[in-house]
């Protein structure tokens, strides 16, 4: 079957870093999706990978890997703001969206 | 980016009543809107493709009798949720994709509504 992993959950620092990983099975692969959804709020896009290596976009980078079926979201510099769920999701052969069950970050002061 | 909104943000209903949930593409035409529903500290579930001018595709398990999709316009698609019962309570957020930003792929959602059924 196809699935997606990711942390549950993640505590991190304001101003730390905090790496959330992503391991995907799908059959065929054509790119992978983070998005972030704040509570009670629809998700809103945050990167697209579907070549390995690190994209990069201001405070957030995302890293694919899909010899290894890989991939993480890094965040720099972290706000209280970015409190919220992070859901990877990766698009298969035909191109029908995976999610993951998404990992909840909290930001402590 | 593009902008997709939905409508009601909320709504509490009786059980046996039906519901209406718009969503818009408000700067783009959609030929293909998504429904999902998501349960508290779950993942989106996709609940069925909404095909402008022809019928929707239902995932396994949705009731497409009880979940009807209408998708009249580039810009419109509506999903109604009949005779409601409090098991239907839950997030549904639709998203589309906008021919605007290429090859990414990247889905606009709508701001999500969040039905109650008592």
């Amino acid at each position: 079957g196809q699935n997606i992993d990711q942390p549950t959950e993640m505590t991190a620092t304001e101003g730390a870093i905090v790496q959330i990983n992503c391991t995907y099975q799908t059959s065929g692969f054509n790119g992978l999706f983070w998005y972030q959804q704040h509570a009670g709020e629809a998700p809103t896009f945050l990167s697209y990978n579907v070549l390995d290596g690190l994209e990069e976009k201001g405070r957030f980078s995302s890293f694919l890997s899909r010899s290894k079926g890989y991939s993480y979201l890094l965040l720099k510099e972290l706000q209280m703001k970015d409190s919220a769920s992070y859901l990877c999701a990766a698009w298969d052969s035909n191109y029908q969206l995976i999610w993951g069950a998404g990992t909840k970050l909290i930001i402590k002061p | 980016g593009a902008v997709v909104s939905q409508h009601p943000s909320r709504v509490i209903c009786k059980s046996g009543t039906s519901v209406k949930i718009e969503c818009r593409s408000l700067d783009f035409q959609a030929t293909t809107m998504f429904w999902y529903r998501q349960f508290p500290k779950q993942s989106l579930m996709l609940m069925a493709t909404s095909n402008e001018g022809s019928k929707a595709t239902y995932e396994q398990g949705v009731e497409k009798d009880k979940f009807l999709i209408n998708h009249a316009s580039l810009t419109l698609s509506t999903l109604t949720v009949t005779s409601a019962h409090p098991e239907d309570s839950s997030f549904y957020i639709c998203s589309a994709r906008s021919p605007l930003t290429g090859e990414t792929g990247e889905l606009f959602f709508g701001e999500g509504s969040r039905l109650t059924v008592l």
